[in-house]
């Protein structure tokens, strides 16, 4: 049973690019959440899906970002125009269901350097 | 903002037990305290999870005084490769799961 699985492991974009970070949740597990670690910091929640739906965008800059959870495939967090402030690690993490004893799985991470 | 405070870091020596203390005095009723772990380049993960009293797995234990207003990571018999960020996190029951990760705790193992 394969983990959660991000790509690319590594992105590079110059300013002004769009950059796209893919996440495969756990099998069977239809919640997913993306959060973003800057160096020495802890991670931020960003947003919250469950497939197809976006249950909670509040950790998400209003402009720029957006996520998706299609029904087939993977999810898609999206970053258009990039900034050197958008160089962090972003994780994905996904669970059976939602509530506190349902374990958040997280993946590698994908660290994007903005030049 | 994070709902919890714990030491920026510490050092420990292989073989010692590690305890490590959270300070969370505005939980909720409804919050439980969770504990993740992270190496380097790596996403976070589970270690353990308790509402009150004393919890223990196979890695840790975690102790929660009646107040609930702190708790303590016990680490047995670290060695090297438990160095690493130890997140404390307060996590609302049935909630839409959004963990606030604080700054942790830096663990260094040292030989």
């Amino acid at each position: 049973n394969a983990g959660v699985m991000q790509n690319p492991r590594h992105l590079v974009r110059r300013r002004g690019q769009e950059a796209r970070l893919r996440c495969s949740p756990m099998k069977g597990h239809s919640h997913v959440y993306w959060y973003r670690q800057l160096p020495e910091e802890g991670l931020k929640f960003m947003v919250y899906l469950q497939k197809e739906n976006i249950i909670d965008e509040s950790g998400m800059p209003k402009e720029r970002f957006s996520a998706e959870f299609p029904k087939e495939g993977p999810s898609i967090l999206r970053i258009q125009q990039v900034v050197r402030g958008d160089s962090a690690a972003y994780f994905c993490a996904s669970s059976l269901d939602r509530g506190v004893d349902n374990e958040q799985f997280f993946g590698p991470g994908t660290r994007l350097t903005v030049l | 903002l994070a709902k919890t405070t714990q030491p920026i870091s510490m050092d420990s020596y292989e073989g010692q037990e590690v305890n490590i203390t959270c300070s969370h005095n505005n939980i909720a009723t409804n919050d439980y305290i969770t504990w993740y772990q992270q190496f380097p380049s790596q996403g976070p993960r589970f270690i353990i999870q308790g509402y009150k009293t004393k919890v223990t797995n196979e890695v840790a234990s975690l102790f929660i005084p009646a107040d609930r207003k702190s708790s303590t990571l016990s680490l047995p018999r670290v060695s090297l490769s438990d160095t690493a960020v130890y997140y404390c996190l307060t996590v609302e029951f049935n909630a839409g799961n959004m963990l606030t990760f604080g700054g942790g705790t830096r663990l260094m193992v040292k030989p």
